[in-house]
């Protein structure tokens, strides 16, 4: 079916330290949400992307979507003790009604 | 402002029984989702209704009905409830089909 992977699905991290994770689609994208989930809370809207090889910035986070439009990727750096959460990538496909598909999550756990 | 408000946040039914769950949002969005997140899982899309007197199925609609009762309601309903459907359901919203959901903050619901 029509999904996206997100690698890793867990994420230990060192507070101050950088990572990154993934989101991949074998189909093209219309666009690509990302949202981020506290332990115990609800998704809440990160951010958008909608343009090929686009490059968003929060803060520490930056948010880059594939030349292709089949890929994204979420950066932080200099991780924090807040960062702790889930994060999904969600998708959207024209094709498929413009409805978003959720990936798996990344688990982000920092030890302090 | 609240948002997108569900009841009731907690919910223990036995099998067999029946229950509706409650969504309104007061954004003046056009569509509204639910879905259900299972323990460490992301999310999948049940019902969706792209705008008022529509509705849709999601990835997985068994054992579920919806009613988009106005603009700012809908809600979920399980006819004969099963362990199986024990899970977390979120309510959601958004302007429009592609853009950013804003979720509520869930109904924990047990099945014993």
């Amino acid at each position: 079916g029509q999904q996206v992977m997100q690698i890793p699905q867990y994420q230990h991290v060192q507070e101050g330290e950088d990572f990154t994770t993934y989101c991949n689609s074998s189909t093209t994208l219309s666009n690509i949400q990302w949202y981020k989930q506290r332990p115990g809370g609800h998704p809440v809207f990160l951010i958008q992307l909608v343009k090929s090889g686009e490059v968003k910035k929060q803060k520490r986070l930056t948010f880059q979507f594939g030349e292709a439009k089949k890929n994204s990727s979420l950066h932080i750096t200099a991780t924090q003790t807040t960062d702790v959460g889930t994060y999904f990538c969600a998708r959207s496909i024209k094709a498929a009604g413009n409805k978003l598909t959720f990936g798996g999550g990344t688990r982000v756990l920092v030890k302090p | 402002n609240a948002g997108v408000t569900q009841t009731p946040k907690f919910q223990v039914l036995k099998t067999g029984q029946s229950m509706t769950l409650q969504c309104a949002q007061d954004m003046n969005h056009n569509s509204m989702y639910w879905y259900r997140q299972d323990p460490g899982m992301g999310l999948r899309l049940i019902y969706y209704s792209a705008s008022e007197g529509t509705t849709d199925k999601g990835e997985v609609p068994n054992g579920y009905n919806v009613s988009r009762l106005n603009k700012r309601e809908f809600s979920l309903r399980l006819e004969s409830a099963a362990p199986s459907q024990t899970s977390v359901y979120f309510c959601a919203s958004s302007e429009r089909g592609s853009g950013p959901q804003h979720f509520g903050d869930g109904t924990r619901l047990s099945i014993l």
